[in-house]
């Protein structure tokens, strides 16, 4: 099983429409969780933390389901700038206390006019 | 915020050749550096996490030999391919964290390398 798994989609949706995206991780003790945003050719770019208890940020909500092991991200009212490679990044957390970062495959959005 | 960047931004090279890409912590001192590679259409792969003043860790699979990693200060850290054949074309990644703890990582731009 991968260290962290998302659906590659792609996902195409309308404009102005809700769209979700999950993330599962496999290491329990795993101690941060971020959702970056990846365009074309260009280097991934943070779009968000993730708390234990959920965050918000304009029309994108970051949920933990530690239980589950998952994390998601909602972005609601889709423009077409959202368009992009969205990827999910857990920090495992080694034993020695080391510190990495393991990036799921990321899913692509397409949003459509 | 803090900014990290890489250089070049792409390369050409003949195949056997050897060639650095860089990673600078612009703003802050980064006692980690990771590396990673991805090829078209699919996720980041980390190579090597880069530990300032000590032996990068490798990922399995990783040819430590073949990707030399220096970090030889807080604020830089180079990856150098050597004798670079075609299957090394990718898109190479540097990112570094700026505290310990829950901290982001911040990206360099990445360097697309094409061996031919």
């Amino acid at each position: 099983r991968k260290e962290v798994e998302q659906d590659p989609g792609p996902f195409n949706v309308p404009e102005g429409a809700t769209v979700a995206f999950n993330c599962t991780y496999s290491n329990s003790a795993s101690q941060s969780f971020f959702w970056y945003r990846q365009d074309c050719r260009k280097e991934p770019k943070l779009l968000m933390s993730v708390y234990s208890s959920g965050n918000e940020d304009g029309r994108f909500t970051a949920q933990l389901n530690r239980a589950s092991q998952y994390i998601s991200l909602l972005i609601r009212d889709s423009k077409l700038s959202d368009s992009a490679t969205y990827l999910c990044v857990v920090n495992p957390r080694g034993t020695s206390g080391t510190y990495k970062y393991i990036f799921g495959t990321g899913t692509r959005l397409k949003v459509l006019a | 915020g803090a900014v990290v960047s890489q250089h070049p931004s792409w390369v050409i090279c003949k195949s056997g050749t050897s060639v650095k890409i860089e990673c600078r912590s612009l703003d802050f001192q980064a006692t980690t550096m990771f590396w990673y590679r991805q090829f078209p259409k699919q996720s980041l792969m980390l190579m090597a996490t880069s530990n300032e003043g000590s032996k990068a860790t490798y990922e399995q699979g990783v040819e430590k030999d073949k990707f030399l990693i220096n970090h030889a200060s807080l604020t830089l850290s180079t990856l150098t391919v050597t004798s670079a054949h075609p299957e090394d074309s990718s898109f190479y990644i540097c990112s570094a964290i700026r505290d310990r703890g829950l901290a982001e990582a911040f990206f360099g731009q990445g360097t697309r390398l094409t061996v031919v």
